[in-house]
């Protein structure tokens, strides 16, 4: 099992710039999560979606990000225009989830480092 | 909210030394989960350990063991037999089982050193 693939691993970028971030998740899992480390805030989510479908996106910051999941095995969270108070370490994690309350364990990828110049 | 805080932003041992991160967490739940996660300079997010809250034993795993007092709501990592390869940053997390929501909140780190 290759784990949460994430692409790129730095990206290094101009303001005003458009910034893709891509996950593959664990094949067979079906929930996935977009955290953002910064060392002023440490870690949040941003959004998870449960069998591709967007359930909580109250982390999203603003308007500036969106984030996709067309398929099971594939998500992006965009970034459009970048700002420098973007820089961070963006992480996915996916999860096979089960029975309601349940103990499933968050994978996560090995994270996404942005500057944003 | 739920809120989890750690106060220790920096802590460091000697090699072979045990040493406790302290964790403290805010909810209004009966019913959750408790993590911690290591996170070496890969940046690579490594689960350590977890406790469930309606367990009272404290869980164990290897040379790494929890203080979990949930009246309390604190629940500290001990590393014992401290090596190396443990010097990283430490995150605790929580996790709600109510509603369904696998979203974790972390709180803020702290830094591990181990000496040589």
């Amino acid at each position: 099992d290759a784990g949460v693939i994430q692409s790129p691993r730095h990206e290094v970028t101009e303001m005003g710039q458009e910034v893709t971030l891509r996950c593959k998740p664990i094949s067979g899992h079906n929930s996935l999560f977009w955290y953002r480390q910064t060392m002023m805030r440490g870690l949040e989510l941003l959004i998870y979606f449960n069998n591709n479908v967007p359930i909580d996106d109250s982390g999203m910051p603003e308007d500036r990000f969106s984030a996709k999941m067309p398929n099971a095995s594939f998500s992006t969270l965009k970034i459009q225009p970048s700002e420098p108070r973007d820089s961070a370490v963006y992480f996915c994690a996916s999860i096979n989830k089960g029975f309601v309350s349940s103990y499933n364990e968050q994978f996560f990828g090995p994270g996404t480092r942005l500057t944003v110049l | 909210a739920q809120t989890v805080t750690q106060s220790q932003p920096e802590m460091s041992v000697q090699e072979a030394e045990t040493v406790t991160l302290s964790c403290t967490y805010d909810t209004s739940e009966s019913d959750y989960y408790l993590f911690w996660y290591k996170q070496p300079p890969s940046r690579q997010m490594i689960l350590v350990i977890r406790q469930e809250a309606y367990k009272q034993q404290n869980a164990t795993e290897n040379r790494f063991s929890v203080n979990f007092q949930k009246a309390a709501k604190s629940f500290s990592l001990k590393i014992s037999d401290s090596q190396l390869g443990d010097a990283a940053m430490y995150f605790c997390a929580y996790r709600r089982t109510q509603g369904g929501s696998e979203k974790l909140v972390f709180g803020k780190g702290t830094k591990l050193t181990v000496n040589p």
